[in-house]
């Protein structure tokens, strides 16, 4: 069984500050690897997909790195605002989409 | 914008009885999916279907069953609700394999 492991479980950081969360999957039979927000009461949404082994994406605050050869990639968040205050989805794409347990993100003022 | 509705927000129903979920997206995508949602677990694939008439099992599928009688709406049915499917349901759509999925809002369904 293919397993994605999302780390830490929860974090909770104050406003402005900068955070980073890490997922861990399989390193073989690589397609791609998506990160999503889900934020409460609402939708999961794409952030990133990314494909090429040290592939880099960024979405204003908000970047992502990929390393397929060793299983991991980064999502950092620069100077965290309350709106960034969501669970943070990882996917491994086989197939099909393989997901971790999330990361919960809370922003306090 | 894509859009991807769930027929309900919020469903309670009956041990036994039989639950149909239904989901629609307007962008045309080949690929839709029905997954589940339970604390401490991540999104788990329940059935899948590429095309229309076509559906694959996920890593959950039974209890459940799907339709796919037109390539817009794909239903989850539940045959016989039993109460540890109580949970939240919700449906995506894609282009192709490697594609962003598009999610509805979800639906909460509990089984007394």
């Amino acid at each position: 069984i293919l397993n994605v492991e999302q780390s830490p479980q929860s974090l909770h950081v104050q406003e402005g500050d900068s955070t980073n969360f890490t997922c861990s999957f399989p390193s073989s039979n690589f397609y791609a690897l998506h990160w999503y927000r889900w934020e409460t009461a609402k939708s999961p949404e794409a952030l990133f997909v990314m494909t090429l082994n040290g592939d880099e994406k960024k979405k204003g605050r908000i970047s992502a790195t990929l390393n397929t050869k060793e299983g991991y990639s980064y999502l950092y968040i620069k100077g965290s605002q309350p709106e960034d205050s969501a669970t943070y989805l990882c996917a491994f794409n086989t197939d099909k989409l393989i997901f971790g347990t999330g990361t919960r993100l809370q922003v306090f003022p | 914008d894509v859009k991807v509705t769930q027929s309900s927000r919020y469903l309670v129903k009956r041990t036994g009885e039989k639950v149909f979920l239904e989901c629609v997206q307007d962008m045309d995508h080949e690929n839709m999916f029905w997954y589940r949602q339970d604390p401490g677990l991540g999104l788990r694939l329940i059935y899948f279907s590429y095309d229309v008439k076509m559906k694959e099992k996920g890593d959950i599928p039974e209890g459940y069953s799907v339709s796919r009688e037109k390539k817009e709406r794909f239903s989850l049915i539940l045959e016989s609700a039993s109460t540890n499917q109580t949970s939240m349901y919700l449906c995506a759509s894609s282009w192709g394999t490697s594609g962003e999925q598009f999610f509805g809002p979800g639906t909460r369904l509990t089984v007394l």
